[in-house]
Order: C-alpha cells, then sequence, then structure tokens
C-alpha cells in the first residue's frame, strides 16, 4: 500500500500569511494527487487534482506542485474562511485512494 | 447541480448489520465511478469502496468480506451493505463521485456508531 504522510501536521498563521503544505508518498504515484479542504462539520472539498489541476471554482490562490513522491499545496494571501485542515490523497494506487494524516491551519 | 446525500446511519451493536444509502442527483450512477469513503471522529479519511460505471467493485482490505456496494440504476442510488460491525467501523461515512483520481463531489456524511 501507498502510505502517504504530510508536514507539519499543524500551522499556525495569520490572514494575509503565505501557506505551504507539504505531502510525501511512499513510492511514485506521479502526478497522481490531489488536495481536499475539511472545515468542521462539513464534508472535504476537492482544490487540487493531478498535483496542480485547480478544480473548478476554487480561488487561484491555492496551488498545487511535485510530482514523483514529494508534492506541494500553497495558499497564498490567506484568508479568514482558509483556517481549515488540508489533506493530501493519491490516485496512484487506483481506485484504492489513501489520504494524508492532514494539515491544520489555524489562526495564529 | 451535482448532490449526492447520505443517509441510514445510527448506533448498531457490534456484529450487527447496517445499510447506508446514496441518493444522487445530477448524475447517472450506472455513468459514475462513487465512492464511499469514511471518517471516525477526530481522525482522518479512509477510502472503503468503489463501483465503477462499468459494474467493477473494489475493496479496502478493512471491510472485505463484511461489506459488500451495490447500486440501483432505476433510483439513481448507491447501497453500504455493511455486516459484522466493529467498534472500529464507527466514523462518517460519505459517498463522493470520482473523477480524474479525485474525488469531486461528496454528500454530507452519515454518521455510523457501533457500540455496545
Amino acid at each position: 500500500d501507498i502510505q502517504m504522510t504530510q508536514f507539519p501536521s499543524s500551522v499556525s498563521a495569520s490572514v494575509g500569511d503565505r501557506v505551504t503544505i507539504t505531502c510525501r508518498a511512499s513510492q511514485d504515484i506521479s502526478r497522481w494527487l490531489a488536495w481536499y479542504q475539511q472545515k468542521p462539520g462539513e464534508a472535504p472539498k476537492l482544490l487540487i487534482y493531478a498535483s496542480s489541476t485547480l478544480e473548478s471554482g476554487v480561488q487561484s490562490r491555492f496551488s498545487g506542485s511535485g510530482s514523483g513522491t514529494d508534492f506541494t499545496l500553497t495558499i497564498s494571501n490567506l484568508q479568514p474562511e482558509d483556517f481549515a485542515t488540508y489533506y493530501c490523497q493519491q490516485g496512484n494506487d487506483f481506485p484504492r485512494f489513501t489520504f494524508g494524516p492532514g494539515t491544520k491551519v489555524d489562526v495564529k | 447541480e451535482v448532490q449526492l446525500v447520505e443517509s441510514g446511519g445510527g448506533l448498531v451493536r457490534p456484529g450487527e448489520s447496517m445499510r447506508l444509502s446514496c441518493v444522487t442527483s445530477g448524475l447517472i450512477v450506472s455513468k459514475s465511478y462513487i465512492n464511499w469513503v469514511r471518517q471516525a471522529p477526530g481522525k482522518g479519511l479512509e477510502w472503503v469502496s468503489v463501483i465503477y460505471d462499468d459494474g467493477r467493485i473494489h475493496y479496502a482490505d478493512s471491510v472485505k468480506g463484511r461489506f459488500t456496494i451495490s447500486r440501483d440504476k432505476s433510483k439513481n442510488m448507491v447501497h453500504l451493505q455493511m455486516n459484522s460491525l466493529r467498534g472500529e467501523d464507527t466514523a462518517i461515512y460519505y459517498c463522493a463521485r470520482g473523477n480524474n483520481r479525485a474525488l469531486e463531489y461528496w454528500g454530507q456524511g452519515t454518521l455510523v456508531t457501533v457500540s455496545p
């Protein structure tokens, strides 16, 4: 099974900050990496798929990059509505998706 | 607009069964990959099962042999029959449509609690 790790596990930031979250796969997953945002009491929301493709309707301050085993999600100009938990998910071992443990972005 | 709505959750004792349903609109289940993903309280996300447009089915090892996914094309619904439930099956269960090797639309989830 492909294992996913994320770091940091949590980050404290302020509105306007740039936040970077890293996701690492235990083996090469090409570009099959997705990012989700989840707020308390809500379902996850797809932000980015195929490493860097922004899902329709998602704000352009979210961006993704990477290939192989190392990936990053960057939130530029952090907004109040961006405080949430972010998960990465590998899609290489399709359909057996696996998720990272999550990164919580909270208020500094 | 695509919508998925789960139902059927609740409290059940260990060893018992429960059937979850996912009603969809704005999509055709027979032309979609519909997944079940669960999230234990305060924990991360775990993929559970998928039914493809062509009817192929896959399960996570943790539920194989106990859970069965199925679909009702006439009602545009997907079901998850869960047997021999265990405490570690306690979670919010989401149905979600797959696309581009990601999960693009999610329901709001239904909570399953397995407890004596």
